[in-house]
């Protein structure tokens, strides 16, 4: 199962918006809603910001949001804040009735 | 409030093996699949074993395929990760998980080595 493709990096200013894809197949991004992403600071577990494409969590800022077109998901986080410094990993449910992960994207507020 | 506990992570030879347990509540346990997650130092995320909510299916990275089983017992809310023949390369904070709604344990860390 190929890992999800993600930007390695992605920077911003504080207050600025910034966009993270997510690139997979019509055998897992394509076929179902079921994309997720989660967020990860230095030595803790990971933590949903987004579930079924779009879904916030109860908690989880509306500074976060997410889309899907076609067999590419995003993750766009607005107004963006130093404590939004984090990696970042989108996942996907998939035809082989499994999970699979993005890359990971290294998010930079300068 | 969901809540998954992983536990059994620990220092083991290599060739050795360790059994890794992940207690669930808050949620219908039985009725979502669940997955163990893995992350070695300074790596991503990746999917190591996944079994569906009636632990009927089950599926296995090709990395661990032969060595590591999955096994989830509803009655106890729990799931399980057997990993034998270990080798550094499975050195990694190890993570239950039920990703269908983001939910995620502490992780425990296992280690490899002589």
């Amino acid at each position: 199962q190929s890992a999800l493709t993600q930007p390695a990096s992605v920077s911003g200013s504080p207050g600025q918006s910034i966009t993270i894809s997510c690139t997979g197949t019509s055998n897992d991004i394509g076929i179902l809603n079921y994309v997720s992403w989660f967020q990860q600071h230095p030595g803790k577990a990971p933590k949903v910001m987004i579930y079924e494409v779009s879904n916030r969590p109860s908690g989880i800022s509306d500074r976060f949001s997410g889309s899907k077109s076609g067999n590419t998901a995003s993750l766009t986080i607005s107004g963006l804040q130093a404590e939004d410094e984090a990696d970042y990993y989108c996942s996907s449910y998939t035809i082989s009735s499994t999970y699979v992960f993005g890359t990971g994207t290294k998010v930079t507020v300068l | 409030e969901v809540q998954l506990l992983d536990s059994g992570g620990g220092l083991v030879q290599p060739g050795g093996s360790l059994r890794l347990s992940c207690a669930a509540s808050g949620f219908t346990f039985s009725t979502y699949a669940m997955t163990w997650v893995r992350q070695a130092p300074g790596k991503g995320l990746e999917c190591v074993s996944f079994v569906s909510n009636s632990g009927g299916t089950t599926y296995y990275a090709d990395s661990v395929r032969g060595r590591f089983t999955i096994s989830r017992d509803n009655s106890k809310n729990t799931v399980y990760l057997q990993m034998n023949s270990l080798r550094a390369e499975d050195t990694a904070v190890y993570y239950c998980a039920q990703l269908r709604f983001g939910y995620w344990g502490q992780g425990t860390l296992v280690t490899v080595s002589p």
